[in-house]
């Protein structure tokens, strides 16, 4: 959903249950973007990054997405633990080469697993 | 090995006063970079160095606003003029290299009063 304010998007989900988290970034010259997690009182953590030339890339029970033409990303988490709760940010870059320079984020979805 | 380290942690200071920010970056890596996040927010880029210079200040908002890194290693972030908008949490991140993956630290959290 949008976020109004303050409120961030926000997605619950069962522990054990596959999770997807949209983002639509702004800037159709973006050539690479990463997924951050951050939680409470902590910096952003790096998750996985894709470059513009790619359009799937897989890590340790993450998955990123890349559709160009909508201007779209996604990351789905499987099997999601407890430890998987916290706001989720997409970052685009002009950087193809990827690291930490001029990085746009978005807004966040906070992600919340259920007991 | 330490992580990146921000200090202080916390600080509040009045409209119009002078604050400095500091960074210590991961031993041996190059490149830096300063964010910042308003509550709510995704972080917002300020300013990246490679070495001991700015290769990229397009996100200094103003000139109130300026950073260094004299020796390539700790980072300063120097504020001058204090607004309540200033009020949000600075983050500092820095990598290996250019295009390597970068790490942040906690952040200070900057309340303008």
């Amino acid at each position: 959903g949008e976020s109004v304010g303050l409120h961030l998007p926000t997605l619950s989900v069962q522990e054990g249950d596959n999770s997807i988290i949209n983002c639509a970034y702004s800037n159709s010259a973006s050539d690479y973007f990463i997924w951050y997690k951050q939680e409470s009182g902590k910096g952003p953590q790096f998750i996985i990054d894709i470059r513009s030339n790619m359009d799937k890339r897989q890590g340790q029970r993450v998955t990123v997405l890349l559709n160009k033409t909508v201007k779209h990303l996604s990351l789905q988490i499987a099997a999601t633990q407890p430890g998987d709760s916290a706001v989720y940010f997409c970052a685009e870059s002009l950087n193809s080469g990827g690291g930490a320079d001029g990085l746009t984020f978005g807004k966040g979805t906070h992600l919340i697993i259920q007991p | 090995g330490a992580g990146v380290s921000q200090t202080p942690s916390n600080k509040v200071t009045e409209k119009g006063k002078y604050v400095e920010l500091r960074c210590d970056p991961i031993s041996g890596h190059t490149a830096l970079y300063w964010y910042r996040q308003s509550l709510g927010q995704g972080p917002e880029f300020l300013i990246y160095f490679q070495g001991t210079g700015a290769a990229d200040d397009s996100g200094l908002p103003n000139d109130r606003f300026f950073a260094v890194r004299p020796e390539g290693s700790v980072s300063t972030l120097k504020i001058q003029r204090t607004e309540r908008g200033d009020s949000a949490v600075y983050l500092c991140a820095s990598s290996r290299g250019r295009n390597t993956e970068a790490f942040f630290g906690q952040g200070t959290r900057l309340t303008v009063v």
